[in-house]
């Protein structure tokens, strides 16, 4: 299994370009995440999906837009990019054991994707 | 609110052990999970907390007290390669808050 894959690892935009972080997982988790983390922070959760075609906002979600079509692929769409959306961006997933309180088991994330808007 | 508090940094010696804090002002929540992060890498897990009480796995114990807010991390042994971030997240059904981190550095 390769885990968690995350593309690309590092980019660099202009103010007001658009872009998409590509998040794949192999291991049929039917959670998904993006967080992002800014120098010295935790992570700060940015949307996520309990499923394919479910999503649902986090803590930070101005500013971007997801989509699940497919248990594998979770990306993450930046329309207009500002300075302030320089961080890393990570992509997790997580198994549901199925049981009333929807416990998880851990997290799997991804390498992260740095990005640095000029 | 879910605030979460973590020590920012902690220096240890190699070999000691060393005892990370986390507080947080919730409750409800499934379970508290740790965390390690080696600097410019992704999180890796390294323990979870349902029910109060320790929870060991080699050289890493996690401890929660729900009545009391808090939980903490203890290490054992410590190594040069244990230098790194520790992230305390807290679990709410499918979300995840994570607290800050602290900032361990060992040094020989």
């Amino acid at each position: 299994n390769a885990g968690v894959t995350q593309t690309p690892k590092f980019r660099i935009l202009k103010i007001g370009q658009s872009m998409t972080l590509q998040c794949a997982q192999d291991m049929n988790h039917n959670y998904m995440y993006w967080y992002r983390q800014d120098p010295g922070m935790g992570l700060k959760l940015i949307y996520y999906s309990v499923g394919a075609g479910i999503t649902d906002k986090g803590e930070v979600p101005n500013g971007y837009n997801v989509s699940r079509s497919t248990t594998e692929d979770f990306p993450l769409r930046l329309e207009l990019a500002a300075p302030s959306q320089t961080s890393v961006y990570f992509c997790a997933s997580s198994y549901d054991r199925g049981d009333k309180i929807n416990l998880q088991e851990t997290q799997y994330f991804g390498p992260g994707t740095r990005l640095l808007v000029l | 609110g879910q605030n979460i508090d973590q020590p920012t940094e902690m220096t240890a010696t190699e070999g000691a052990i060393v005892q990370i804090n986390c507080t947080y002002q919730t409750s409800g929540f499934n379970g508290l999970f740790w965390y390690q992060q080696h600097a410019g890498e992704a999180p890796t897990f390294l323990s979870y907390n349902v029910l109060d009480g320790l929870e060991e796995k080699g050289r890493f114990s996690s401890f929660l007290s729900r009545s009391k807010g808090y939980s903490y991390l203890l290490l054992k042994e410590l190594q040069m390669k244990d230098s790194a971030s520790y992230l305390c997240a807290v679990n709410y059904g499918q979300n995840f808050v994570f607290g800050p981190g602290t900032r361990l550095s060992v040094l020989p």
